[in-house]
């Protein structure tokens, strides 16, 4: 199985400042048609989870353009530009390359 | 607008079997492969299962394989997971996904499956 490794799993921030997550996987997530595999999602308080980029840096539709996926290969990060205040709650990554799809253990944003 | 609304939750004893069901609406459900993805109370998100478009390729997790079954209706737009020989691990609220990890993606709010005596 591939492992999902999110760091950190803690990360208070102050609104308006950069923040960013990184995702480690046990095996490449790239593809032969040269795609990541890699998506992630963000749960917000009391929420289902939504999809936030797909392809390791594909932003998905309605998201706004402070999210950026970035990496390839086994070592992802997610940026979030200038942090907001809808911007709260966990975030996971994913990788849909083989199954058993796995998440990393999510990272937990919230507001200093 | 798309939505999935996931039903059949419930309290069951250890050992007993419970049959999910996802209503999709709003898109063509059989343009896509769909997946059962749960989250135990207080933690991450678990993989369950995914069947393709038209039932022929599915898997599961080793935690539930042999136990659980998914399957589709592309006549009626419903999604199942029928649970069998359920243990207190099982206990989670179960999302019903579409296109999960692809551009498509969109969660359903979820049932709650409790396995308590």
């Amino acid at each position: 199985d591939i492992v999902m490794t999110q760091s950190p799993l803690s990360l208070p921030v102050i609104p308006g400042e950069p923040a960013s997550i990184s995702c480690r996987s046990s095996q490449s997530l790239l593809h032969s048609n040269r795609y990541n595999y890699l998506s992630w999602y963000l749960q917000k308080p009391g929420q289902s989870p939504h999809l936030l980029i797909y392809l390791g840096s594909h932003r998905a539709s309605g998201v706004p353009d402070r999210f950026t996926g970035s990496g390839s290969g086994t070592d992802f990060t997610l940026h979030i530009n200038r942090v907001e205040a809808e911007d709260v709650g966990v975030y996971y990554c994913m990788q849909p390359l083989q199954t058993p799809y796995t998440f990393g253990q999510g990272t937990k944003l919230e507001f200093k | 607008e798309v939505q999935l609304v996931e039903s059949g939750g419930g309290v069951v004893r250890p050992g007993g079997s419970l049959r999910l069901s996802c209503a999709a609406s709003g898109f063509t459900f059989d343009d896509y492969d769909m997946s059962w993805v749960r989250q135990a109370p207080g933690k991450g998100l678990e993989w369950v299962s995914n069947i393709n478009w038209n039932g022929a390729t599915i898997d599961y997790a080793d935690s539930v394989k042999g136990r659980f079954t998914i399957s589709r209706d592309n006549a009626k737009n419903s999604l199942y997971l029928q649970m069998s020989s359920l243990r207190g691990e099982d206990t989670a609220l179960y999302h019903c996904v579409r296109d999960l990890g692809d551009e498509g993606a969109v969660w359903g709010k979820g049932t709650t499956v409790t396995v308590s005596s």
